[in-house]
């Protein structure tokens, strides 16, 4: 239980472009959403926490028009990197947590590599 | 603010060796902590966490880390190690406050496990 998934698992974009990548809770109500960041061979830098029906909190440092993120219901958020550039290129990755898994973010999505050309 | 420290950037061991895993924390009360698997190109995997309660801690896949609060440590181990588990391992700790669920990590250990 208790299952998150990502979609795409994989995009390649032109500069310029936006991309949508969605996070979704398949077998639980996510009150809570976490949007992180990952460089090659780095750690996982937090971006943003979204709540459900509400605007997402965004990290000191991370650019809220650039990542936009919608958390509309209970099982689904999502980020959407707008006018892509290749710095933008990065592993990013989803948690989310709600009743059935306490405060704390015990479940991943696999993540979504982003490559802008 | 919260901090952790991985020490070891890679790490190699032979397969049917111990293992351990060191990670250090800074946070100004008992955190809650966590230790989390990435395999290559994938998401991250909770091995096990610590919140309160016995200081040593039985997770998945035959892992077990041991709170040392003296030390500010939560170092992981394994008795004996798989070729299966080489991967990333990260350390994370979470606040204890209404924002405990936002975790910083630790930068990482790559584990080698040669047969």
């Amino acid at each position: 239980g208790a299952v998150v998934s990502q979609h795409p698992s994989w995009v390649i974009c032109k500069s310029g472009t936006s991309v949508k990548i969605e996070c979704r809770s398949l077998d639980f109500q996510a009150t809570t959403m976490f949007w992180y960041r990952q460089f090659p061979k780095q750690s996982l830098m937090l971006m943003a926490t979204s709540n459900e029906g509400s605007k997402a909190t965004y990290e000191q440092g991370v650019e809220k028009d650039k990542f936009l993120i919608n958390h509309a219901s209970l099982t689904l958020s999502t980020l959407t990197v707008t006018s892509a550039h290749p710095e933008d290129s990065s592993f990013y990755i989803c948690s989310a947590i709600g009743a059935v898994t306490g405060n704390s973010p015990l479940h991943f999505g696999n993540g979504t590599r982003l490559t802008v050309t | 603010a919260q901090s952790v420290t991985q020490p070891d950037i890679h790490i190699t061991v032979s397969e049917g060796a111990s293992l351990e895993l060191r990670c250090n924390y800074s946070y100004g009360a008992t955190p809650y902590l966590f230790w989390y698997v990435q395999s290559p190109g994938q998401g991250l995997q909770l091995l096990l966490k610590y919140f309160s309660g016995d200081t040593l801690v039985q997770g998945i896949k035959g892992f077990e880390a041991e709170f040392k609060r003296s030390q500010s440590s939560f170092n992981l181990r394994k008795p004996s190690v798989h070729w299966s588990d080489a991967a990333e391992y990260f350390c994370a700790v979470g606040a204890r406050t209404g924002t405990a669920s936002k975790l910083t990590f630790g930068t990482g250990t790559r584990l080698q496990v040669t047969l």
